[in-house]
């Protein structure tokens, strides 16, 4: 079964801490995702990488950077958490083979005191 | 620019009758590929359906069509005979890229479903 998880389901970090987020993919899934959900707003695409080791700015970078040293691990870094990166943070992966086919994790809730 | 466009916040329908949800994209690829999903309260993205920009016919899955007019760029959820199950939050979200290697899939902002009694 397809599986794509994230290392928390909530997690509450002060501000000017570093934060990781971790996501894992079973599938051998080439290409992966980091979206953030805010209400209103959607899902915005932070980051996603097509391979080990490469990454591409989505439409909203500033302020997160991302790690992809292993195919079925994709991880989100917030340098130094703001409050306005409160927000619900949502990973995908998806395989080159089928277009159509992207999987999401569950969810990782942050929220920045 | 917003390249998926959902003009419809939140709606409100019966039970049992059909449902359009809007959704137009913006894009100057040739290949491209529309997709939605759908959200309930419980958080998880559940993949609904998936229209390739060169598919000729629309697609369909179950009580979910896609109705995609290319010229219009627009690409419609219509949702037969609801049910009360179907209330939840709806994405449209479009594949754009020219390899599909390194394509990314970019959202709409939703549209919140209401199914009433």
């Amino acid at each position: 079964d397809v599986k794509v998880t994230q290392s928390s389901r909530y997690l509450v970090k002060r501000t000017g801490e570093k934060v990781f987020l971790e996501c894992v993919q079973d599938m051998d899934h080439e290409n992966m995702f980091w979206y953030r959900q805010d209400p209103g707003l959607g899902l915005r695409l932070i980051y996603f990488s097509y391979d080990v080791k490469m990454k591409e700015k989505g439409d909203i970078p500033e302020g997160y950077s991302v790690s992809r040293e292993k195919k079925e691990r994709f991880s989100l870094i917030l340098e130094s958490a703001s409050t306005n990166q409160t927000s619900m943070y949502l990973c995908a992966s998806r395989t080159v083979t089928m277009a159509y086919e992207q999987y999401f994790g569950p969810g990782t809730r942050l929220t920045v005191t | 620019a917003q390249k998926i466009t959902q003009t419809q916040p939140g709606m409100f329908v019966q039970e049992k009758e059909a449902v359009t949800l809007d959704c137009t994209y913006d894009t100057s690829d040739q290949s491209y590929g529309l997709f939605w999903y759908k959200q309930p309260s419980s958080g998880e993205m559940i993949f609904l359906i998936y229209q390739g920009s060169y598919d000729e016919q629309n697609a369909t899955e179950g009580r979910y069509s896609l109705n995609f007019q290319k010229a219009r760029k627009s690409a419609n959820l219509v949702i037969s005979a609801s049910q009360l199950g179907d209330s939840a939050m709806y994405f449209c979200a479009m594949r754009e890229g020219k390899r599909n290697r390194d394509d990314k899939i970019i959202f709409g902002k939703g549209t919140r479903l209401h199914i009433l009694p």
